[in-house]
């Protein structure tokens, strides 16, 4: 049982580039999230899902896109980096609800520069 | 919306002592409280967490103390060890749906020395 699994670890990109984070989770939870933490932030959300074919807006959604074709898969797209996206960000899935009993994967960390 | 703050951004204490946590928030109306705990170069695990009709909750070395009155909650840790060195996240929501967020504190620093 892997739990929420997240690709790649780390990314380096240019300004202007786009990019897809993978998030996979194998405990067929309904809830999945993004969030990005920044130093002396906490974690900010980015975008939901509340089931397959169901996405919404979190807290600081511009600049990213999200889809959810499966139950397994919560994809964040950056649609043209920015330096101010670099941050770490983290997938989470959870089966009781956005804020309860939260699974984290271990992150990826992303540079624009 | 929802204010979530942690006081000391640090907290250094040595072995076998105890450790508190504090957090505080904006919103009354708030009933849901996790703390998260995030090692090095890992994602944030939930480690215990409480609900407004509740004051106390414990899990072993944990527990969690909620003042809805004041609006502040707070994590202890007995007998501390180094492997509860991490960053602890505390965070908040309102609401009964599922599609309640939470809003997460800053992070504090807990260092256990040996």
């Amino acid at each position: 049982n892997a739990g929420v699994t997240q690709t790649p670890k780390f990314q380096v990109l240019k300004t202007g580039q786009s990019m897809t984070l993978q998030c996979a989770q194998d405990m067929n939870h309904e809830y999945m999230s993004w969030y990005r933490q920044d130093p002396g932030m906490g974690l900010r959300l980015i975008h939901y899902s509340v089931g397959a074919g169901i996405t919404d807006q979190g807290e600081v959604p511009n600049g990213y896109n999200v889809s959810r074709s499966t139950t397994e898969d919560f994809p964040l797209r950056l649609l043209s980096a920015a330096p101010s996206q670099t941050s770490v960000y983290f997938c989470a899935s959870s089966d009781r609800g956005l804020n309860e009993k939260l699974f984290f994967g271990s992150g990826t960390q992303l540079s624009v520069l | 919306g929802e204010n979530v703050e942690q006081h000391p951004s640090t907290l250094s204490v040595q072995e076998g002592d105890s450790a508190v946590i504090k957090c505080t928030y904006s919103d009354s109306a708030s009933n849901y409280f996790p703390w998260y705990k995030q090692e090095l170069g890992k994602g944030p695990q939930l480690i215990i967490d409480i609900r407004s009709n509740v004051g106390e909750k414990k899990d072993q070395r944990i527990a969690v103390t909620l003042n809805k009155t004041a609006k502040h909650f707070s994590l202890h840790i007995t007998e501390t060890q180094p492997e509860d060195s991490a960053v602890y996240f505390c965070a908040a929501s309102k609401g009964t749906g599922a599609n309640s967020k939470l809003t997460f504190g800053k992070g504090i620093t807990l260092s256990v020395r040996p």
